[in-house]
Parts: structure tokens; sequence; C-alpha cells
């Protein structure tokens, strides 16, 4: 069965360093997400991309995220500048129509000391 | 925000027995309900969804209930099963988008 995979499992990184969290979502899929849950909160919404762009974003997603999608098969996420809050769990998902079902990977956690 | 609410953060049913998970919302923009359960060190995973446009939906031991009036939705797992022992997220989607818009989950603890 096809599924959404992430790549690293566990980031650990100092404040204020950039890091790349890397995705490869189901092949077919042409919707993709990055959700984010901190630790004992719910799951967060962070942006939403379709056809090369971002196609919706959260607030939480400010101007220290990026989004890219490099060639025909990965997804990645990009913290310029890493704060202490940005520790989470961070999912990517993808979708396809005519559904609206996501399909979640499972997570990077990425810790920030 | 809490526009999608689980206001039981726990739930303990004996095997064989019927789980009923529950879930309020409060923005009617939503077109779309999802229920997702989540292990421990792993992503959501999709169990079954609903469209406003129906009251019911199901897919083997999981129905998921829609009362749009009411503003609730409910997820009945019938029989329960020990495998069935994790987190369950409800999610909803706004016309327009595909952003899903999460609970804070329900723990289910089915017990031999």
């Amino acid at each position: 069965e096809p599924e959404v995979t992430q790549t690293p499992s566990h980031q650990v990184t100092q404040m204020g360093q950039e890091v790349i969290l890397r995705c490869v979502p189901i092949s077919n899929h042409l919707y993709f997400y990055w959700y984010r849950q901190i630790l004992g909160q719910k799951v967060e919404f962070l942006v939403s991309f379709y056809n090369n762009e971002i196609s919706e974003k959260s607030e939480i997603f400010d101007d220290q995220f990026s989004v890219e999608r490099p060639d025909g098969s990965n997804f990645t996420l990009k913290i310029r500048s890493t704060k202490l809050e940005d520790s989470a769990m961070y999912f990517c998902a993808s979708s396809a129509p005519p559904t609206y079902e996501q399909y979640f990977g499972p997570g990077t956690r990425l810790t920030v000391t | 925000d809490q526009q999608v609410k689980q206001n039981s953060p726990s739930l303990s049913v004996q095997e064989g027995r019927i789980s009923i998970l529950n879930c309020d919302y409060t923005n009617s923009m939503f077109d779309y309900f999802l229920w997702y359960k989540k292990y421990p060190a792993e992503g959501p995973t999709f169990l079954i969804s609903i469209s406003s446009i129906k009251d019911k939906n199901e897919d083997g031991r999981f129905t998921v209930f829609l009362n749009k009036s009411a503003k609730h939705l409910s997820l009945h797992i019938v029989p329960s099963q020990p495998g069935d022992s994790a987190v369950y997220f409800c999610a909803a989607k706004a016309g327009g988008g595909n952003k899903l818009t999460f609970g804070t989950g329900t723990q289910l603890k089915v017990e031999l």
C-alpha cells in the first residue's frame, strides 16, 4: 500500500539554525501539506501546496518557513532560523482528487535546543 | 481557536462492546468531516469521512454520524477490539480549501 514517508525521523538543532524536513508524498497525489503538533496540543495546519505553489497557509507559517517541491517526488519544509517554540512533530500529508482524505506520514520530531 | 472540540480526553471500553467518540464543531462553513486514528510515534491514519450532505457513513466496524443542526458528529466502533486502542482525532474541512482543522483527540482504551 502506498504511503507517505518522511526523513529524518528525529532532528535536533540549535536555536537559530536552518533545518530542512523532507517528505515523499504518495506518487499520484497532487496536493501536499505540512502540519505540526506541539507536545500535548492539537495537530495544526501549516501550509498546503498545489501545482508548484502555496494554495493556503496559516498564521504560523510566517517568513521563517518555506516549502518546495525540488523534483518530482520530494516535498520539503524549511525553517530558516529555528526557535525553541518550533520544537514539535511535523507531519507531511498528501491527497488526490476527487476525495479530500489526506494521508499522513509518520512525522519528524524536531527538537530545538 | 476551538472550532473543533472533542470534550472527552479519554474513553475506556470493554472488548466487543461499542465505542462512541464524539466531536462538536462551531464553524458552519465546514462541509467535510474526517476521523483519524493515531498511535504513539506514528502519523494520523485516515479512518472514515462524511460529507455534510449525508448523515451517516459506514465502513466495516466504523460508522460516522453527522447531525448538522447540532453541529455534532460521532464515530461508532463496533465491536471494539484491543487494537483499536489509540488516540482518535476528528477533523473538518471548509469548502474551497483543503486545510484540515483538528480536534484535541480522544484516547480510546479497549480492555480485554
